[in-house]
């Protein structure tokens, strides 16, 4: 299955200033996901990013407020906006494993102050 | 509204007991997979079941999709540390986007 490298691991953000998440995987995939996963809730799908192609939102998120970028067929970023403490979360990118199931990385810990 | 219903929310047993813990849902999914999470990383599959009634096993851990493709549990026998750990059911519908429950949060006391 595929491996992604996913960075920041963590950080502290003042708010009001914007923070780009990295994930790299080390095959090309055609659709790449983002998820937030906040304390005690479940993982929530904000996009799935398509190479070449803009990314396709969830209801309740918006391109203005987390821009996605897809360059090409192994990496893929997340910008959170304008933070405010509510988006301190856990934010996730996965691929899809084959037809199996799906493979994530380890996540970046958003603690917006 | 939860799409999928986790349950219980937090266990505490004690080394060697058995466990179960529950996926339940209202909509039919293609798959269902159950996913572990440990604290500061991503959640790393363990099993794919797709067909009602069936039951994998993958060393101590027996998953089971129900007969209507709705619900699942997660049997894990003789626990141990090494079990604990946020499991997490997701459903796979036809878009392939995968609907996550809150998870069980299990802690296995040595």
């Amino acid at each position: 299955s595929a491996v992604i490298s996913q960075k920041p691991s963590r950080d502290i953000c003042q708010r009001g200033t914007s923070l780009t998440i990295q994930c790299q995987v080390d095959s090309q995939v055609t659709m790449m996901f983002w998820y937030r996963q906040q304390p005690g809730q479940s993982l929530t799908l904000i996009a799935t990013a398509n190479q070449g192609s803009e990314a396709t939102y969830e209801s309740g998120f918006v391109i203005d407020k987390f821009p996605i970028s897809r360059p090409n067929l192994t990496f893929s970023t997340l910008t959170v906006s304008n933070m405010s403490p509510e988006d301190s979360s856990i934010y996730l990118c996965s691929v899809r494993g084959g037809a199996v199931g799906y493979t994530f990385g380890s996540g970046t810990r958003l603690t917006v102050v | 509204t939860q799409l999928l219903e986790q349950s219980p929310q937090f266990l505490s047993i004690q080394e060697g007991e058995n466990l179960t813990v529950y996926c339940n849902s209202s909509s039919v999914f293609s798959s269902l997979q159950w996913y572990r999470q440990e604290p500061g990383e991503g959640p790393v599959l363990l099993v794919t079941v797709v067909t009602g009634g069936e039951v994998k096993k993958l060393k101590r851990l027996t998953f089971q999709f129900g007969d209507a493709r709705k619900d699942s549990s997660l049997h894990i026998t003789a626990a141990q540390p090494g079990d604990t750990g946020l499991y997490l059911c997701a459903g796979e519908g036809g878009n392939n986007r995968l609907a996550f429950g809150k998870g069980n949060q299990v802690v296995v006391i040595p």
